[in-house]
């Protein structure tokens, strides 16, 4: 079956500092999703990726999809405590859907 | 308005017992989901269901049956309640598409099973 693996699984850093978290497949992917879970909270979507090699977008957020796709990368620049949560990729193989593990961000002030 | 809501917030019951938990979604999605959510976080898959299909997880234990009595209602029933299915579970919903839209979930229902 399907893999997913996210590293890290823990990250803390300074507010002001970057963050990556990555995603990596066993098999190709028909698409991504990401998904930002704050503690306590549900999860809330973030992206999707379709397209190999895919970048994206959202403000201080960059997305990318890998040419083979099956690895993808959440990059936030200059965190801010409002960073803080576990971010999901969700990973679509067509037939089912299936969540990461999770990095789970702390950000400290 | 509450996009996707679910009943209860917080359910708590012996091993055993039975117990159903309620969703609701007001977006008009065709596919519905439910999510169950470990102590360690794992989201895993447990159903997904639109009209046509009922699509299930083959790890989900059959005391576990999804209900849905209309295109936005999808409940989860749970059978002889045991230790192990302590857990926060999610409902989720989402357009029907290839590529898969996104999904939007619902606040989650924790489950304590004593």
């Amino acid at each position: 079956g399907q893999q997913v693996m996210q590293i890290p699984q823990y990250q803390h850093v300074q507010e002001g500092e970057d963050f990556t978290t990555y995603c990596n497949s066993s098999t190709t992917l028909s698409n991504i999703q990401w998904y930002k879970q704050r503690p306590g909270g549900h999860p809330v979507f973030l992206i999707q990726l379709v397209k190999s090699g895919e970048v994206k977008k959202q403000k201080r957020l960059t997305f990318q999809f890998g040419e083979a796709k099956k690895n993808s990368s959440l990059h936030i620049t200059a965190t801010q405590t409002t960073d803080v949560g576990t971010y999901f990729c969700a990973c679509d193989y067509g037939q089912n859907f299936v969540f990461g593990p999770g990095t789970r961000l702390s950000v400290l002030p | 308005d509450t996009a996707v809501s679910q009943t209860p917030k917080y359910l708590v019951t012996q091993m055993g017992n039975d117990k159903s938990i309620k969703c609701e979604q007001n977006l008009g999605h065709d596919t519905m989901y439910w999510y169950k959510q470990d102590s360690k976080k794992f989201l895993k898959i447990m159903f997904s269901y639109n009209n046509k299909e009922l699509i299930i997880n083959e790890t989900v234990p059959n005391r576990f049956s999804p209900k849905s009595p209309d295109k936005a209602h999808l409940n989860l029933h749970i059978n002889s309640l045991e230790l192990g299915d302590s857990a926060v579970y999610f409902c989720a919903s989402s357009r029907l598409g290839v590529p898969s839209y996104e999904q939007y979930f619902g606040p989650g229902t924790r489950l304590t099973v004593t």
